[in-house]
């Protein structure tokens, strides 16, 4: 089994709806992340948790929140989408210490 | 000026070459240093990481680490089709991690 798990993994939504991307992980890691790659952007920071209690902003937090419910579980939740947060979302987590991340599968994410 | 630059490619080569993906870096606070490849609809995975200044080899691939220019360069010998991918450069430090763009590469058999 994979050890971050990223549901749903395509998902296509209209302008202004609420949605929810969801993320497990089994490497018992404290850090957890969420980022958003685009064509010649690259990955951007959106939010990360450090442990169940830590929530912090990346570079692009507007327009996005999270929820860590559990060590092992963050989600990610778009309350009003707009046609500009399409986009490859991925989640990723790290242990303590470390400066690696390991990353889910991702979720393809297409607002009309 | 970006944190990170990365040449997107794509770089096409053909089985056997030596590859040689490149970063250049501007905040010289960061001390970690890592390369991720990305396949087509997958996550990237972490193929090496360094820490300073300095080479690092893991079978085929050499990560190196020049801090006094702020650039970091991956090589890829014997290259086959399956290293076909994007290479994502990562500077890290301080509780902060920037990512290159990505290097699209091509090995044709």
């Amino acid at each position: 089994d994979a050890d971050v798990t990223q549901t749903p993994r395509n998902r296509i939504t209209k302008t202004g709806k609420r949605i929810m991307l969801e993320c497990s992980q089994t490497k018992g890691h404290d850090r957890m992340y969420w980022y958003r790659q685009d064509p010649g952007l690259g990955l951007r920071l959106i939010y990360y948790s450090f442990d169940v209690k830590d929530i912090n902003k990346g570079e692009i937090s507007d327009g996005y929140s999270v929820s860590r419910q559990a060590q092992a579980k963050f989600s990610l939740s778009l309350e009003s989408a707009i046609p500009n947060q399409t986009a490859l979302y991925f989640c990723a987590t790290g242990a303590q210490g470390q400066e690696t991340q390991y990353f889910g599968p991702g979720t393809r994410l297409l607002v009309l | 000026q970006k944190e990170v630059e990365q040449d997107p490619g794509p770089l096409s080569v053909p089985e056997g070459a030596i590859v040689s993906l490149n970063c250049t870096y501007s905040n010289s606070a960061f001390q970690y240093f890592m390369w991720y490849r990305q396949y087509s609809r997958k996550g990237p995975e972490l193929l090496m990481y360094t820490y300073s200044s300095g080479n690092k080899e893991d079978g085929r691939f050499t990560a190196q680490v020049d801090k006094s220019s702020k650039y970091i360069s991956l090589f890829i010998r014997d290259s086959q089709p399956s290293d076909s991918a994007t290479y994502l450069c990562a500077i890290a430090g301080g509780f902060k991690t920037i990512f290159g763009a990505g290097t699209r590469l091509f090995v044709k058999a």
